[in-house]
């Protein structure tokens, strides 16, 4: 089955620097992948997501970017603020099954 | 408003004692999933449903059950909860099934935090 592995675990940038997170998946027939954004104690919110006919994505200060080859993709985000500290999960659906995996998280946190 | 609720929102419970949490979504969405969410480990899938009657495994369905009786709601039963069941719940649907290129978001509730002594 599907594999997702994401890193870093944690993350931490200066207020207005840039973040990325990289995930890679391991089901060549992964054909869509969100990213989703958990504050505290809240639910997991999508984000941003891609399929996987599209190499990059964009919006506002946030982009994901897919390399079908290497099977992975990134999460971008620039000029960071403070409410984007959070928990980001990315995920990855496969075409033959009806689950989404999640990776295990990465912690962001922007320092003011 | 269109939302997934999940009931109750915390639970304190002891083990062997049989528990429901309660998924409803007024959004008309054919699938819905269930998922624990534990540190370091993400969100790993126990059950889900891609329509009335219709319910497969996830990754980690051991000690869970689920019922999919009507459209809107979908039921997670412990009919014996242990220890290892302590953990954050989500209940989440999406308009379609997630698989033959149909991929989308998936829409989640606000979470269950259960704790079995």
């Amino acid at each position: 089955g599907e594999n997702v592995e994401q890193h870093p675990s944690t993350l931490s940038v200066q207020e207005g620097d840039s973040a990325v997170i990289k995930c890679t998946y391991s089901d060549s027939a992964s054909n869509y992948f969100p990213w989703y954004k958990q504050e505290l104690g809240k639910r997991p919110q999508l984000i941003i997501d891609i399929r996987s006919n599209v190499g990059e994505k964009k919006d506002q200060r946030i982009a994901v970017t897919l390399n079908k080859t290497a099977k992975h993709f990134s999460l971008h985000i620039t000029e960071t603020q403070p409410e984007d500290s959070a928990v980001y999960f990315c995920a990855a659906t496969p075409y033959n099954n009806n689950d989404m995996r999640f990776g295990a998280g990465t912690r962001l946190t922007v320092k003011p | 408003e269109a939302q997934v609720t999940q009931n109750p929102r915390y639970l304190i419970t002891v083990t062997g004692k049989k528990l429901t949490v309660t998924c409803s979504q007024n959004m008309n969405h054919e699938y819905m999933s269930w998922y624990r969410q534990d540190p370091g480990l993400g969100l790993r899938q126990i059950y889900y449903s891609m329509n009335v009657e219709v319910t497969d495994k996830g990754d980690v369905p051991e000690g869970y059950k689920v019922s999919r009786k009507e459209k809107r709601n979908f039921p997670l039963i412990l009919e014996s909860p242990s220890p290892n069941q302590t953990s954050l719940y989500f209940c989440a649907s999406s308009l379609y099934a997630l698989g033959g290129g149909a991929g989308q978001p998936q829409h989640f509730g606000d979470g269950t935090r259960l704790s079995i002594l």
